[in-house]
């Protein structure tokens, strides 16, 4: 298990375009995060996924981000019309619910998308 | 709502010394988890240290602790003997316990390590 991979790891696009990243979590891990990390800042919240079901969304995810885990395994997140407001890093996390709150969130390497 | 707040952009210490690195965070609830992530440069963000709110003992992990004081909300995290790998963005962060959804991160503190 070589934990959480997320590509690509860079993607440049121009505004307006569509894009996708994929998410690929930890083998057997059930709960799956996404997290923008714009520079300078630190992490936010964008949605999660328990098994297949979408559980949660933050408001800073608008009509134009929409994400997917369709068979439970891998994620994909995808942004359409992007703007430029968009760029920045786009990290996976994944765990494993046993027991309710004490399971760690292992993160990916990011995608990392700069539109132009 | 909860938020979290690293008042340190960056900070610098010399190998092998001692650093303490600030964070605050404000919550209504009782129960919760806080950590401090690292994140190196160009690579994937791990997890340092844990701290559980109803626990009093201070967390320790190698030379990495924590002094968690909780009716003053404050979390910060001492490195002794600083190493160069140490070198990173650390990130003060929140989350609720026995619920397993979103983590709350403050801004970070970029650390340089001097030779």
């Amino acid at each position: 298990d070589t934990g959480v991979s997320q590509d690509p790891r860079h993607k440049i696009t121009k505004r307006g375009q569509n894009v996708t990243f994929r998410c690929d979590p930890i083998s057997e891990h059930n709960r799956l995060y996404w997290y923008r990390q714009t520079l300078g800042q630190g992490p936010e919240f964008l949605t999660y996924f328990q098994n297949e079901a979408q559980l949660e969304k933050s408001r800073l995810l608008s009509d134009r981000f929409s994400a997917e885990r369709p068979k439970g395994s891998f994620s994909t997140l995808e942004i359409q019309r992007t703007e430029q407001g968009d760029s920045a890093m786009y990290l996976c996390a994944s765990s494993l619910a046993r027991s309710a709150g004490r399971n760690e969130q292992f993160f990916g390497p990011g995608t990392r998308l700069t539109v132009l | 709502a909860q938020t979290v707040t690293q008042s340190q952009p960056e900070m610098s210490v010399q190998e092998a010394e001692t650093v303490t690195l600030s964070c605050t965070y404000d919550t209504s609830e009782s129960d919760y988890y806080l950590f401090w992530y690292k994140q190196p440069p160009s690579r994937q963000m791990i997890l340092v240290i844990r701290q559980e709110a109803y626990k009093q003992q201070n967390a320790t992990e190698n030379r990495f602790s924590v002094n968690f004081q909780k009716a003053a909300k404050s979390f910060s995290l001492k490195i002794s003997d600083s190493q160069l790998g140490d070198a990173a963005m650390y990130f003060c962060a929140y989350r609720l316990a026995n619920r397993d959804d979103k983590i709350i991160f403050g801004k970070g503190t970029r650390l340089h390590i001097l030779p």
